[in-house]
C-alpha cells in the first residue's frame, strides 16, 4: 500500500523558514517523480513545486520560485520542502504527491497518489 | 505560465444528469492534461490523465476529451457519490497549473 506521510508543519512567523518532509513507503520511491501541493481550506489546489525521478527536472510555481526548495533522498525514500522567507499566503495544507510517470512533463504525468497533508501557518 | 480555466465554476445537477466541465487553457498544452476530483475534507483523486485516459478504478461513466487548448470532463448518469469539486490540472510546462475548479452539488 503506498504510504506519503508529511511532516514538519507549524506555525511560523513571517519571513522565517519551515522544513516540510515526506516519508514515502509501498512503491519504488526512485521509479517516481514527486510533487508538493498545497491548499487553502475552502479554496483550490495551488501547484508549489515538482522534481523528477533522478532530481534532474525540477520546477517551482512563480510565487515560491527563490524561495523554496525541493529536493528528494532516493536512499531514504523521502522528499523534501525548504521554505525560505515564508509570507502569510504560503499558509495552507501542504500535500506530498506521487506522480504516475517518472518525469513531471510526460503525458501521462499525473498524480495518483496524495499524503493526508500537513499544515502551515505563517502569522 | 499557462493558466487553465475552468467552467462552470459551480452547476447543480440530479442524479442520472449528464454533466460537462470545460477546462480551457491559455496556451497549446497537446493532450497534457490531467482530471481530479476532490471531496470535502479529503485528498484528491485523480480520475484521467493524458487528456482522455481513465485512471485504473475510475467508473466508465466519467469520460474525457480534447487536445490543444480545450478540454471536457463528462460525468454519464451521474451518481451521488460524484458530487465534489472537480479540477484540471496541465503538466505540459512548467510551472504545471491546475484549473480554478467547479463544484457539482445536488440540484
Amino acid at each position: 500500500e503506498v504510504q506519503l506521510v508529511e511532516s514538519g508543519g507549524g506555525l511560523v512567523q513571517p519571513g522565517r523558514s519551515l522544513r516540510l518532509s515526506c516519508a514515502a513507503s509501498g512503491f519504488t520511491f526512485d521509479d517516481y517523480a514527486m510533487h508538493w501541493v498545497r491548499q487553502v481550506p475552502g479554496k483550490g489546489l495551488d501547484w508549489v513545486a515538482g522534481i523528477s525521478w533522478n532530481s534532474q527536472s525540477i520546477g517551482y510555481a512563480g510565487a515560491v520560485k527563490g524561495r523554496f526548495t525541493i529536493s528528494r533522498d532516493n536512499v531514504n525514500f523521502s522528499l523534501h520542502l525548504e521554505m525560505n522567507s515564508l509570507r502569510p499566503e504560503d499558509t495552507g495544507f501542504y500535500y506530498c504527491a506521487k506522480d504516475m510517470a517518472s518525469s513531471p512533463h510526460y503525458s501521462d504525468s499525473n498524480i495518483n497518489y496524495w499524503g493526508r497533508g500537513v499544515l502551515v501557518t505563517v502569522s | 505560465d499557462i493558466q487553465l480555466t475552468q467552467s462552470p465554476s459551480f452547476l447543480s445537477a440530479s442524479v442520472g444528469d449528464r454533466v460537462t466541465i470545460t477546462c480551457r487553457a491559455s496556451q497549446d498544452i497537446s493532450n497534457f492534461l490531467a482530471w481530479y476530483q476532490q471531496k470535502p475534507g479529503k485528498a484528491p483523486k485523480a480520475l484521467m490523465y493524458a487528456s482522455s485516459t481513465l485512471q485504473s478504478g475510475v467508473p466508465s461513466r466519467f469520460s474525457g476529451s480534447g487536445s490543444g487548448t480545450e478540454f471536457t470532463l463528462t460525468i454519464n448518469s451521474l451518481q451521488p457519490e460524484d458530487f465534489a469539486t472537480y479540477y484540471c490540472q496541465q503538466v505540459n510546462t512548467y510551472p504545471l497549473t491546475f484549473g480554478g475548479g467547479t463544484k457539482v452539488e445536488i440540484k
